[in-house]
């Protein structure tokens, strides 16, 4: 399975862009790169998928490097409520479905 | 549209004694997940089914732990007999088989004294 490496922590102006990095180095030509958020106290939340182009919803953009091997996930205006861990994620597909394995994550702190 | 619904929310249980804990996941989502999560760390899968098999109970202690899904619908977790180590939040989630966004519910936070 490959394995992700995020930074433990960091801030973010409120209305400002954060910008989450993401290391997955082993990736396979196969695997989705996954976002995921945990606000605490809550189950985690899906923010965004993606498998080789840069992928934007309502939520935030994803962006993958052309080999693959990093991404960012962009919140294009935090707000305090975005404060939380965020998850990157591996997505190793196999039977019928797939294993989310989750890693440590960045928490996020939105400031004022 | 309901989400995902765990219960109870919150237990409290003397090591040694058992506990269940329940999930009733969206409704037509094939895929089922139970994961645990220590405080400070990311989830940790338990087991998984698709309709009602368990295709990867891998990381499911059996000595103590089972985990059963009756009809393909609601699942049920248990623990017997807990140990104190197994003080963590348990959370549950579903998601359509062919799709690949996962759900989960609120989680159900166990402490055992």
């Amino acid at each position: 399975d490959a394995k992700t490496t995020q930074p433990t922590s960091m801030d973010c102006a409120e209305g400002r862009a954060a910008n989450l990095p993401c290391n997955h180095s082993t990736i396979s030509g196969n695997e989705y790169v996954y976002w995921y958020r945990q606000i605490h106290s809550q189950g985690p939340q899906y923010i965004i998928h993606g498998l080789k182009n840069n992928e934007t919803n309502e939520m935030a953009s994803l962006i993958i490097t052309e080999d693959r091997k990093s991404s960012t996930l962009i919140l294009p205006h935090a707000t305090l409520r975005d404060t939380a861990v965020y998850y990157c994620i591996v997505r190793v597909v196999y039977n019928q479905g797939g294993k989310l394995i989750f890693g440590q994550g960045t928490e996020l702190s939105v400031k004022p | 549209e309901a989400g995902v619904v765990q219960s109870p929310r919150y237990k409290i249980i003397e090591k040694k004694q058992p506990v269940a804990f329940w999930c009733n996941p969206i409704s037509g989502h094939n895929t089922l997940y139970w994961y645990l999560q220590n405080l400070g760390q990311g989830p940790e899968l338990l087991i998984r089914y698709e309709n009602e098999e368990a295709v990867d109970d891998s990381q499911l202690p059996k000595d103590r732990f089972s985990a059963e899904r009756l009809k393909g619908v609601d699942s049920t977790l248990k623990i017997q007999p807990a140990e104190l180590g197994d003080s963590a939040v348990y959370l549950c989630a579903s998601s359509l088989v062919e799709h690949t966004e996962a759900f989960f519910g609120q989680g159900t936070r166990l402490t055992v004294v």
